[in-house]
C-alpha cells in the first residue's frame, strides 16, 4: 500500500471548519483513501473513506483531488470533542487481507 | 452491541513475567487484529486472523510474542517473558472479512518494570 504524508499538528478554533490535508502522490488506481481518528486514551475510530468522488457522512466530508494525489478531511464545525489524532491511510482494494497501516497522523488541537 | 472488549485495561508487571492480553471481538466479525502503540513507533499491526486462522504475523516483534484465536469470540496475545521495552498500549480490533471499517477496543496499557 502506498504511503501518505500529513502535517504533524494543526490548530482550529471551536465552531470553525477544519481542513486536514493528506498527500499521497504514489497512490494507485485501486487504493481507497481512509480516515480514522484517535481520541485521547481511546482506540482509533473510523471516520470516512472514498475512492474517487467526494464523500459525506454525519462526521465529516472527504474531498479527493481530481488526480487523487491528495485529499482533505473536512470537519464542518470543530468541537472540543474533535481534538484527536487523524490518520489518513491508503488501502488497495485487492489487498487480500484487510489490515491497515497507520502513519503518524495529524494531531488536531481545538481552541475554545 | 458492547463493541470490542479487551482485558485487562491496565497491567503492571515485572520483567520476566508472563503477560496475557485478552480480546473479545464484536459478534459476527470474522477478522481480528492486534496492534501495539508506542510514542516512538506509533500504531503497529502485530498480527491478524481471518476466520480464526492467523494470516499475517510478520509484525510480531519476536518469539516472545504469541497470539491465538481458539474460537470466533476470543483471542489472546501472550508475552513470555516480558521486557520493559514491551511497555505500550495494545489494541485489538475486529471487522467483517475484507470490510472497510475496523472497530477498535479501548486498549490494554501494559507497563513492564
Amino acid at each position: 500500500d502506498a504511503k501518505t504524508t500529513q502535517p504533524n499538528s494543526m490548530e482550529s478554533n471551536e465552531e470553525e471548519p477544519v481542513h486536514l490535508p493528506c498527500n499521497h502522490s504514489t497512490i494507485s488506481g485501486t487504493d481507497y483513501i481512509h480516515w480514522y481518528r484517535q481520541l485521547p486514551s481511546q482506540g482509533p475510530e473510523y471516520v470516512i473513506h472514498g475512492l474517487t468522488s467526494n464523500v459525506n457522512n454525519r462526521m465529516a466530508s472527504l474531498a479527493i483531488a481530481e488526480d487523487r494525489k491528495s485529499s482533505t478531511l473536512i470537519l464542518h464545525r470543530a468541537t472540543l470533542r474533535d481534538a484527536a489524532v487523524y490518520y489518513c491511510i491508503l488501502r488497495d482494494i485487492w489487498n487480500t487481507g484487510n489490515q491497515f497501516y497507520f502513519g503518524t497522523g495529524t494531531s488536531l488541537t481545538v481552541i475554545p | 452491541d458492547a463493541g470490542v472488549i479487551q482485558s485487562p485495561r491496565h497491567e503492571v508487571t515485572e520483567m520476566g513475567q508472563e503477560v496475557t492480553l485478552r480480546c473479545k471481538p464484536i459478534s459476527g466479525h470474522n477478522s481480528l487484529f492486534w496492534y501495539r502503540q508506542t510514542m516512538m513507533r506509533g500504531l503497529e499491526l502485530l498480527i491478524y486472523f481471518n476466520n480464526n486462522v492467523p494470516i499475517d504475523d510478520s509484525g510480531m516483534p519476536e518469539d516472545r510474542f504469541s497470539a491465538k484465536m481458539p474460537n470466533a469470540s476470543f483471542s489472546t496475545l501472550k508475552i513470555q517473558p516480558s521486557e520493559p521495552r514491551d511497555s505500550a498500549v495494545y489494541f485489538c480490533a475486529s471487522s467483517f472479512l475484507r470490510a472497510e471499517t475496523q472497530y477498535f477496543g479501548p486498549g490494554t496499557r501494559l507497563l513492564v518494570l
